[in-house]
């Protein structure tokens, strides 16, 4: 149980374009779901934090403007880099908690974005 | 913002040989998660624990809660080359110490290699 999806696993685009990147809770409802960057040998930064129906909220640093965050269904949220530059090549991973009381984050397999 | 010391950075090691990982903190944390992270992976939930003083084993894998609430450790038993990945610890902080809305702040990890 507690599985996590991320898709596209992989993406290049072009400077100046936007990605949309999907993570998916496929087992379970997820009250919260979360987006993290990983620069490479680095640890995970968290981005935002969503949860379904509401706005998400940024961590300070992140543009909201640029990072948009959806989290339409109980199962389904999506990140769009919107106008991407280079700078913005990394990995991405989301991850979704489950129990209304828990901690515990359960991760997808992460989106490398490359931006030529 | 509130830093978990993650050490050893990184561990070489032979096969069969124990390996221990700590995480430590200045502020008091409410619950102590492990992951380990493979290349191009998202990161997998090794050992939860919520109690001051729990020790809790998931297979050759143990981890315990510092009574002081502060810090943490995590043994691998009789390690083998399937071990090798990235190991972070990740804490919830109270809601009274900027704790909120579930967010867990991550060390920097361990890197664990393992010689056959």
């Amino acid at each position: 149980g507690a599985v996590v999806s991320q898709h596209p696993s992989r993406v290049i685009c072009k400077s100046g374009t936007s990605v949309k990147i999907e993570c998916r809770s496929l087992d379970f409802q997820a009250t919260t779901m979360f987006w993290y960057r990983q620069f490479p040998k680095q640890s995970l930064m968290l981005m935002a934090t969503s949860n379904e129906g509401s706005k998400a909220t940024y961590e300070q640093g992140v543009e909201k403007d640029k990072f948009l965050i959806n989290h339409a269904s109980l199962t389904l949220s999506t990140l769009t880099v919107t106008s991407a530059h280079p700078e913005d090549s990394s990995f991405y991973i989301c991850s979704a908690k489950f129990r209304r009381n828990s901690y515990e984050q359960y991760f997808g397999p992460g989106t490398r974005l490359t931006v030529t | 913002g509130q830093q978990l010391n993650q050490s050893p950075q990184s561990m070489f090691i032979q096969e069969g040989e124990d390996v221990s990982m700590n995480c430590t903190s200045s502020s008091i944390f409410n619950t102590w998660l492990w992951y380990k992270q493979d290349p191009g992976e998202g990161p997998v939930l090794l050992i939860a624990l919520y109690k001051a003083g729990e020790l809790t084993s998931n297979g050759r894998l143990t981890a315990q809660f510092g009574i002081t609430r502060k810090d943490s450790f995590l043994n691998i038993s009789a390690s083998i080359p399937s071990d090798v990945g990235i190991y972070f610890c990740a804490g919830q902080l109270p809601s009274d110490s900027g704790g909120s809305n579930y967010k867990l702040t991550f060390g920097k990890g361990t890197l664990l290699t393992v010689n056959p």
